[in-house]
């Protein structure tokens, strides 16, 4: 079965602007999450949505926003980037909630800020 | 707040070497899970651990979940060069997940 899909992989932006991730989760899977991850940060966890809501949210900033349509897919936004939102942003899906059941990353959305 | 706290956060060996890393929280999990990251990609699922004791091997890799299911170690068996990442815990309880920082791996051929 098809895997996790992140789109883009690359995107290079500049202060001030915005951008949207896209996720497309493991077909049936209920569960998207999303994390930020830069060199010496490991994983920091985002936000988590479960069938269309927002079960779980991390301690970011209020530029970082999502949704979860009612195909399960999900998009994160940030508003007014800053540099250090730099970083490779990975969704992550599973068939429960996050931590109950395995989850499969994504391979990633590589954002760098400039 | 839980955290999972995980040890060494680097580890360099030599190739045949042994490698353990732990990972420990301040509460009780209902389960824990491993991941593994090469370097340039994503965390892939390794193994999850939910009975108090539990011991599960993969090959080299030995998983082991504390009896009161407050810590976890991967031990990987006589490394390879196929070895290298980062390896994260994760700890769930409670609708609260949480990953470890990882521990890198570097295995010298």
């Amino acid at each position: 079965k098809a895997g996790v899909t992140q789109t883009p992989r690359y995107l290079i932006k500049t202060r001030g602007q915005q951008v949207t991730l896209s996720c497309s989760p493991i077909s049936g899977h209920r569960s998207v999450s999303w994390y930020q991850q830069t060199p010496g940060q490991g994983l920091q966890f985002l936000f988590e949505y479960f069938s269309e809501t927002q079960r779980n949210k991390g301690n970011f900033p209020g530029r970082f926003s999502g949704r979860q349509f009612s195909n399960s897919r999900s998009e994160m936004n940030v508003s007014t980037l800053e540099l250090g939102d730099s970083a490779l942003y990975l969704c992550a899906s599973s068939l429960e909630v996050r931590g109950s059941t395995e989850a499969f990353f994504g391979q990633g959305t590589r954002l760098t800020v400039v | 707040g839980q955290q999972v706290m995980q040890i060494p956060q680097y580890q360099h060996v030599q190739e045949g070497e042994d490698f353990t890393t732990y990972c420990n929280s301040s509460t009780t999990l209902s389960n824990i899970q491993w991941y593994k990251q090469r370097p340039g990609g994503h965390p892939v699922f390794l193994i999850q651990l939910v009975k108090s004791g539990e011991v599960k091997k993969q090959k080299r890799l030995t998983f082991q979940f504390g009896e009161a299911k407050k810590n976890s170690s991967l031990h990987i068996t006589a490394t390879q060069t196929t070895d290298v990442g980062t390896y994260f815990c994760a700890g769930y309880n409670f609708n609260k997940f949480y990953f470890g920082s990882g521990t890198k791996l570097n295995v010298k051929p």
